[in-house]
Formats: structure tokens, C-alpha cells, sequence
């Protein structure tokens, strides 16, 4: 059974940091790109970053370019957001998505519970 | 402002059928990518309910459909249930931003 699961999710201060990690289980990792999405408390659904299966290519939203960092470590089976210089704005539900083997690569399949972000002071 | 642009809700009475539109541009839709939609029942995480316009994965009822056409596409839910209540996103590429879009989700309420 494919299971995502976040954690590192909680309060941080304006300006702070936070790292969150996505564990996955049931299928074979190191062979799937995978994508972090945010949702707003009450709002839709924003893309934030994905990366491809080795590591090697990473992409991002232009309203987290140069503050959150999406990485990989394929032995762990988990997928990792490092989120620093946070907002208010940044708070929300973070969802780590798999990209499955047929369609394109913005496809997510599967999703992980979510995990709550919230920035305050 | 989400590229891809969806109405904020629709309602059906049980059994009707109802359909969820997704407005793009040149730069998404419109370019020829893939749209997605996913379906996001109360307190849940989001499911995938078709991909590649008009494909149902595994365990989708086929009361659900997609179509896709020009900069436009649509979701189509025929012999609505209580069940079915839920917030339906559209998502697709855009080359604009080089990455993922999602529109701006549609409340489907069954009266």
C-alpha cells in the first residue's frame, strides 16, 4: 500500500524556519519525482516545488523562489521542504503528492494527510 | 489569481447531472498540456479523480468524466450523490511558469 506521510509541521515565528519531511512507503522511491503543495486554511490548492527521482532537478514557485529548498535522500525513503525566511502568508496545510509512471510530470497520484504550517508571532 | 479559472460553486439536486468548467490560455490548456482534476472531500487530502482530460483512475465511478477542449475544459458529474459533495480542482502545466497550476477549486453542493 502506497503511504506519504509529513511531519515537522507546527507554529514558527515571522522570519523563522522549519523543515519538512514526507515519508513514503510502498513503492519504490528513488523512481518517482514528487511535488510539495500548500493549501491556505479556507483556500485552494497552490503548487510549491517539485523534484525529480535522483535529486538532480528541482523546480519551484516564484512566491517561495529563494526562501524554501525541496530535497531528497532516496536510502531514507523521504522526500524534505526546507522552508526558511517564513511569512504569514506561508501559513497553510503542506501535502507531499508522488507523480506516477504514465501521464505528465504535474500528474500527483497519490497524496500524503497534510501537515500544518502556521507563521506568528 | 489562479491561470486557470473554475466557478467558485455549482449545486445539483441528487441524481442530476452537473458540470465544473476550467478556463485556461495559451500557456496552459490552450498549449496542448493535460488536465487534471482532483476531488477534495471535507477535512481530507485531495484524490485524483481524473488525469489526462478524459481518464479515470482505478476505482473512479464512471458517473465521472472529463473532457478538454481549445483553453477550456470540464468536468462532468452525472447521477450526483450525497457522497459527491466536495471541493473539485482543475490543474494542468503552464509554460509561463514552469511549473504546476491549479485552479481556484469549485464547491459542489448536493441539495
Amino acid at each position: 500500500e502506497v503511504q506519504l506521510v509529513e511531519s515537522g509541521g507546527g507554529l514558527v515565528q515571522p522570519g523563522g524556519s522549519l523543515r519538512l519531511s514526507c515519508a513514503v512507503s510502498g513503492f519504490t522511491f528513488s523512481s518517482y519525482w514528487m511535488h510539495w503543495v500548500r493549501q491556505a486554511p479556507g483556500k485552494g490548492l497552490v503548487w510549491v516545488s517539485r523534484i525529480n527521482s535522483d535529486g538532480s532537478s528541482t523546480s519551484y514557485a516564484d512566491s517561495v523562489k529563494g526562501r524554501f529548498t525541496i530535497s531528497r535522500d532516496n536510502a531514507k525513503n523521504t522526500l524534505y521542504l526546507q522552508m526558511n525566511s517564513l511569512r504569514a502568508e506561508d501559513t497553510a496545510v503542506y501535502y507531499c503528492a508522488r507523480v506516477p509512471d504514465y501521464g505528465d510530470y504535474v500528474l500527483l497520484d497519490y497524496w500524503g494527510q497534510g501537515i500544518l504550517v502556521t507563521v506568528s508571532s | 489569481q489562479s491561470l486557470l479559472t473554475q466557478p467558485p460553486s455549482v449545486s445539483g439536486a441528487p441524481g442530476q447531472r452537473v458540470t465544473i468548467s476550467c478556463t485556461g490560455s495559451s500557456s496552459n490548456i490552450g498549449a496542448g498540456y493535460d488536465v487534471h482534476w482532483y476531488q477534495q472531500l471535507p477535512g481530507t487530502a485531495p484524490k485524483l479523480l481524473i488525469y489526462g482530460n478524459s481518464n479515470r483512475p482505478s476505482g473512479v465511478p464512471d458517473r465521472f468524466s472529463g473532457s478538454k477542449s481549445g483553453t477550456s475544459a470540464s468536468l462532468a458529474i452525472t447521477g450526483l450523490q450525497a457522497e459527491d459533495e466536495a471541493d473539485y480542482y482543475c490543474q494542468s502545466y503552464d509554460s509561463s511558469l514552469s511549473g504546476s497550476v491549479f485552479g481556484g477549486g469549485t464547491k459542489l453542493t448536493v441539495l
